[in-house]
């Protein structure tokens, strides 16, 4: 059971808009701990894509964009390409667990 | 580039202990904290520990923090992790990865097998 609750899948069509949310609650998320968000390919390591709730590090495309409220935060994913079909995973700092960072469970994007 | 480059697979059995060492390049060294994160066969990351490259202060996840040990070696640029008693489910990639908040890059990961 993760601290951060992600769905455990989304899919969408080439071109496509899809959204992956990231709940948390008042001992991380909602105490103010930024949200960062990682795209995992089969077989690599994770790779940061988002950081800091919202700012997309030089060469990750603006099509990705993520935003936080809340105890909550949302990845959105545009002009959906083949591409980006992989794992992705919000992470914070949870208070209660001595400032231990958490990560959620996990999204499988699929791209139909 | 900034490269944090991870040592090779490692096969224990159940008890034994395993040490992984993680060798940074391409900034300055002690600016940056370093965490290790593991990830089971089909799981998601889990975080285990952070370390101070700067004055070698580290903080543990509870679930690791009576048999996990994180060093840094400033002379060479690297941090290790050494986690003892090992047990089937500690069979997992582990990686390091350097820390400003969040985690970039991370280095391409070592595989430990637990089994007897």
């Amino acid at each position: 059971q993760s601290v951060l609750t992600q769905p455990p899948s989304v899919s969408g069509a080439p071109g496509q808009k899809v959204a992956i949310s990231c709940t948390g609650s008042t001992s991380n998320i909602g105490a103010g701990y930024d949200v960062h968000w990682y795209q995992q390919l089969p077989g690599t390591a994770p790779k940061l894509l988002i950081y800091a709730n919202s700012n997309r590090p030089s060469g990750v495309p603006d099509r990705f964009s993520a935003s936080k409220s809340g105890t909550s935060a949302s990845l959105a994913i545009t002009g959906l390409q083949a591409e980006d079909e992989a794992d992705y995973y919000c992470q914070s700092i949870d208070t209660t667990l001595s400032g231990s960072r958490v990560f959620g469970g996990g999204t499988k994007l699929t791209v139909l | 580039q900034i490269q944090l480059v991870q040592s090779g697979p490692e096969v224990k059995k159940p008890g034994a202990s395993v040490k992984v060492s993680c060798k940074t390049s391409g900034y300055n060294f002690t600016y940056y904290g370093v965490s290790w994160v593991r990830q089971a066969p089909g799981q998601g990351p889990e975080w285990m520990a952070w370390i101070s490259t700067y004055h070698g202060h580290s903080n543990y996840a509870p679930k690791f923090a009576d048999r996990i040990t994180v060093t840094t070696d400033s002379a060479t640029s690297t941090v290790s992790l050494e986690l003892r008693d090992l047990i089937s489910g500690d069979t997992a990639v582990y990686y390091c990865a350097r820390e400003d908040n969040w985690l970039d890059p991370w280095g391409q990961g070592t595989l430990v097998t637990v089994s007897s």
